[in-house]
């Protein structure tokens, strides 16, 4: 059965004090490794997608990496607009469609 | 105007009730997909759709049932509401293998 962990369920840091976020899957033929922001009440914003393992990608803070088992979203030197839910999500094996979802890291970035 | 439009924002009905959502969209994309979240589990897929005339069950469609009306309009329904569907739902879109857009949500209430 696919599965996708994300770890911490919550994580407060300091404005400027940098971390990572882990997404752990396990999915028969990865189709793809997404990562989204939610801010409260509103709909998850894509932010980046990842399919080999050792593969890299970076926006402003924000920088997402792939090994065969993981995915980890580093956030360097953290604001507070950096405070939301990010979600992990791994794309279906097989003939079915959509992502399967973690169940988020909620970040609070303190200033 | 917002490329993934949900109707209404939020909805509050009495156990019972027959309750549709919509959900249009601008991109021009073929699939389309609804999803509802929950405090504590995450987004789970509830149908998706390739194009008007291919709908498929999700992880959770028992209670559900949608409608696509067109390649830009997709609603869903819930015949007879329980207070477990209390939630907030999302629609989304994609094209094919590609990340998902998803709409604002339309949080449910049922009492």
């Amino acid at each position: 059965e696919d599965q996708v962990t994300q770890s911490p369920e919550a994580l407060r840091l300091q404005e400027g004090e940098s971390s990572s976020l882990n997404c752990s899957y396990t999915v028969s033929g990865l189709r793809g490794l997404f990562w989204y922001r939610q801010d409260p009440g509103k709909g998850p914003e894509f932010l980046f997608t990842l399919y080999s393992a050792g593969e890299e990608k970076e926006k402003e803070r924000l920088k997402a990496t792939l090994t065969k088992k993981e995915s980890f979203l580093h956030i360097t030197a953290p604001k507070p607009e950096d405070s939301a839910t990010y979600l992990c999500a791994v794309r279906l094996g097989g003939g079915a469609d959509g992502l399967t979802f973690g169940k988020g890291t909620h970040l609070i970035i303190q200033p | 105007d917002a490329d993934v439009t949900q109707t209404p924002r939020n909805r509050i009905t009495k156990t019972g009730k027959r309750i549709m959502l919509e959900c249009s969209q601008t991109k021009g994309h073929d699939r389309m997909y609804w999803y509802r979240q929950d405090p504590g589990l995450g987004l789970r897929l509830i149908y998706y759709s390739f194009d008007v005339k291919d709908i498929n069950k999700g992880e959770i469609s028992d209670g559900y049932s949608v409608s696509r009306q067109a390649q830009a309009k997709f609603s869903l329904s819930l015949e007879s509401a329980i207070p477990n569907q209390t939630a907030l739902y999302f629609c989304a879109t994609s094209e094919a293998n590609e990340k998902l857009f998803f709409g604002s949500g339309t949080q449910l209430s049922v009492l």
